[in-house]
């Protein structure tokens, strides 16, 4: 299985900050993968897909670039909602793969 | 309003069964991929299965073969999990999610867009 490396586990911003998450692939996953967020006790939200297109609602704060086996999530300015915990997901081969998060706190 | 609502979870002893279900609505339920994915408690998010819109095709991940068995209604809008020989590393709060596949410069890519609000599976004697 491909195994997705997040970078950092967690984070430590204020708002206003500039925030960015990277993502590895064990392998090339071309440029499969997105990135969901997660609030404590909800389930997932779809923010980045294909890499680099931004989910439709998705603030344009957010960002995704990258492509073979090394991806990134910007947060331009981070806001207050935006604290929560972010995961990347591989959807290039199976079994689909998702990151070990990374919290992003005050 | 689309969504997706998830029901079945409960406590269940270890060796036990338990038969999740996912009713759609707002969206035409036969046009999409469907997947369940799980979080234990404190953990972070794990890919268990998905579905083929007719039901044609599935895929597992390893530590559920054998064990668990994806399914699908389509005239009831409905997607299923059944869970069999469960184990304690089996207890999560279990998501469905829609896959929008999206075509994009010749290329097809998951995006699960919509979500569940999950169900808890507990695995417990």
């Amino acid at each position: 299985a491909i195994q997705m490396t997040q970078s950092p586990s967690s984070l430590s911003a204020s708002v206003g900050d500039r925030v960015s998450i990277t993502c590895r692939a064990s392998q090339y996953i071309r440029n499969d993968l997105g990135w969901y967020q997660q609030k404590p006790g909800k389930a997932p939200k779809l923010l980045i897909f294909a890499a680099s297109s931004l989910q439709g609602g998705v603030p344009s704060r957010f960002s995704g670039s990258g492509s073979g086996t090394d991806f990134t999530l910007t947060i331009s300015s981070l806001q207050p909602e935006d604290f929560a915990t972010y995961y990347c997901l591989q959807d290039y081969d199976y079994p689909r793969t998702f990151g070990q998060g990374t919290k992003v706190e005050i | 309003e689309v969504q997706l609502v998830e029901s079945g979870g409960g406590l269940v002893q270890p060796g036990g069964s338990l038969r999740l279900s996912c009713e759609a609505s707002g969206f035409t339920f036969s046009s999409n991929w469907m997947h369940w994915v799980r979080q234990a408690p404190g953990k972070g998010l794990e890919w268990v299965a998905n579905i083929k819109q007719d039901g044609s095709e599935k895929r597992y991940v390893d530590s559920v073969k054998g064990r668990f068995t994806i399914s699908r209604d389509n005239a009831k809008n409905s997607l299923y999990l059944q869970m069999n020989s469960l184990r304690a590393e089996d207890s999560a709060v279990y998501y469905c999610a829609r896959d929008r596949d999206i075509l994009l410069t010749n290329a097809w890519y998951d995006a699960f867009d919509i979500w569940g609000q999950g169900t808890m599976v507990t695995v417990s004697s």
